[in-house]
């Protein structure tokens, strides 16, 4: 199984940047992914990394460290709609391939 | 559809009551899975679908709770005789298929209140 690990909240200014990370633990890894979580909304998918390394997306990337068992999302030049919750997931190998979710990190953006 | 769709939205419930949700998951999405969300807390996994079978149904939180899928498509989670600890969102998600698990399309779930 897996264990994963990240901060509950975090606050951040509009307009700056904002690193969230996730630690986890697991037998065989096949990959991370981060969603985002609007109040009240449903997760939408964000990121995958199954390399080690960085992601860019647009103003978000996402990076990875197997051997360190990490994974950051980093989120530039802040907006307010980007208050929301933030979800690390991690797929194991073998098995079912379902990813299991940590318990997000809850950021708030304010001005 | 466009998008995973999910009804009721809103369910209140009383307790000891049975609860059918239904999803009906992207037009060609093979995968099919059920996530419970509980206030403040991340998501729980309770099932898959890889087309009509489910291959483990461990998540599943106790006897109470069963869900199946029909035509590679629609696919209801039953709640029998609901507690108050049953209350919840649930969400259905979809992907193409079992390997692209992770990218998954989630709908809007449906909030249950057990009174």
């Amino acid at each position: 199984g897996q264990n994963i690990d990240q901060p509950t909240e975090m606050t951040a200014t509009e307009g700056a940047i904002v690193q969230i990370n996730c630690t986890y633990q697991t037998s065989g890894f096949n990959g991370l992914f981060w969603y985002q979580q609007h109040a009240g909304e449903a997760p939408t998918f964000l990121s995958y990394n199954v390399l080690d390394g960085l992601e860019e997306k647009g103003r978000f990337s996402s990076f990875l460290s197997r051997s360190k068992g990490y994974s950051y999302l980093l989120l530039k030049e802040l907006q307010m709609k980007d208050s929301a919750s933030y979800l690390c997931a991690v797929r194991e190998e073998g098995g079912s391939y379902i990813p299991t979710f940590g318990r997000g990190t809850s950021l708030i953006v304010h001005p | 559809g466009a998008g995973v769709s999910q009804s009721p939205s809103n369910k209140v419930t009383e307790k000891g009551k049975d609860v059918e949700l239904r999803c009906d998951p992207i037009s060609g999405h093979t995968a099919l899975y059920w996530y419970r969300q509980r206030l403040g807390q991340g998501l729980e996994f309770l099932i898959y679908f890889q087309g009509n079978s489910a291959p483990d149904k461990s998540g599943l939180p106790s006897d109470r709770f069963s869900a199946e899928r029909t035509g590679e498509s629609v696919s209801t989670l039953t709640i029998q005789r609901t507690q108050q600890e049953d209350s919840a969102v649930y969400l259905c998600a979809s992907s193409l298929g079992l390997l692209n698990a992770g990218e998954l399309f989630f709908g809007e779930g449906s909030r249950l209140t057990v009174l």
